[in-house]
């Protein structure tokens, strides 16, 4: 079975530029997550989605970023403009939906960025 | 909101030591899951504990999950290099209808040959 799968696996940027990130979930899984992981830190929930509709976008910076799941498979996270704060691992995780609790996540390789 | 705290931040043992690192949650929990997240690499689930008192083993690893439900530990017998990476605890954030998990800062354990 394959994993989640993300791209790039590190990109380079300038403060003020623009960069996005692709996550593709397991096959049937309902729920997607996208966290953000400081080095030295756990990993943060940035947004989660269920389908292809935003479940809990709180913690999302929503002045600079944005993230969509068209389809409810495929998603992507943007970051514009990018601040050197935002050097961070970018993971996301699937989870087939479960009503009684949270389950198992599954992570990708995650998105290495540094910001200059 | 909820936080879910470990100690110690980290770790160095000699190979063949014991270790051990203690999860903490503000509010009870339904259930904790453990993931290990190997250096540049993600995490990778280890295993949930539901019931109050639970204790579970995956050979040299013993899980164990607090009568009360608000806290949770990890403990390895007999390290080995293999054991080397993060382990984090996460706990669900139950928020109207999200179902979250909030992640430990991790403890980062080192094995010395």
């Amino acid at each position: 079975e394959a994993g989640v799968a993300q791209s790039p696996r590190y990109k380079i940027i300038e403060k003020r530029q623009s960069v996005a990130f692709w996550c593709n979930p397991i096959s049937g899984h309902a729920t997607l997550y996208w966290y953000q992981q400081i080095l030295g830190q756990g990993p943060k929930l940035l947004i989660q989605f269920q389908n292809n509709g935003v479940v809990d976008d709180s913690q999302l910076p929503k002045d600079r970023f944005s993230a969509e799941r068209l389809k409810g498979v495929d998603s992507t996270l943007k970051i514009q403009p990018a601040k050197l704060e935002d050097s961070a691992v970018y993971l996301c995780a699937s989870s087939p939906w479960r009503r009684s609790n949270t389950g198992e996540l599954f992570f990708g390789e995650g998105s290495r960025l540094t910001v200059l | 909101g909820q936080q879910v705290m470990q100690i110690p931040q980290y770790q160095h043992v000699q190979e063949g030591e014991d270790f051990t690192t203690y999860c903490n949650s503000s509010t009870t929990l339904s259930n904790i899951q453990w993931y290990k997240q190997r250096p540049g690499g993600h995490p990778v689930f280890l295993i949930q504990l539901v019931k109050s008192g639970e204790v579970k083993k995956q050979k040299r690893l013993t899980f164990q999950f607090g009568e009360a439900k608000k806290n949770s530990s990890l403990h390895i017998t007999a390290t080995q290099t293999t054991d080397v990476g993060t382990y984090f605890c996460a706990g669900p954030n139950l928020s109207g209808s999200a179902r979250q998990l909030t992640f430990g800062s991790g403890t980062q354990l080192t094995v010395l040959p």
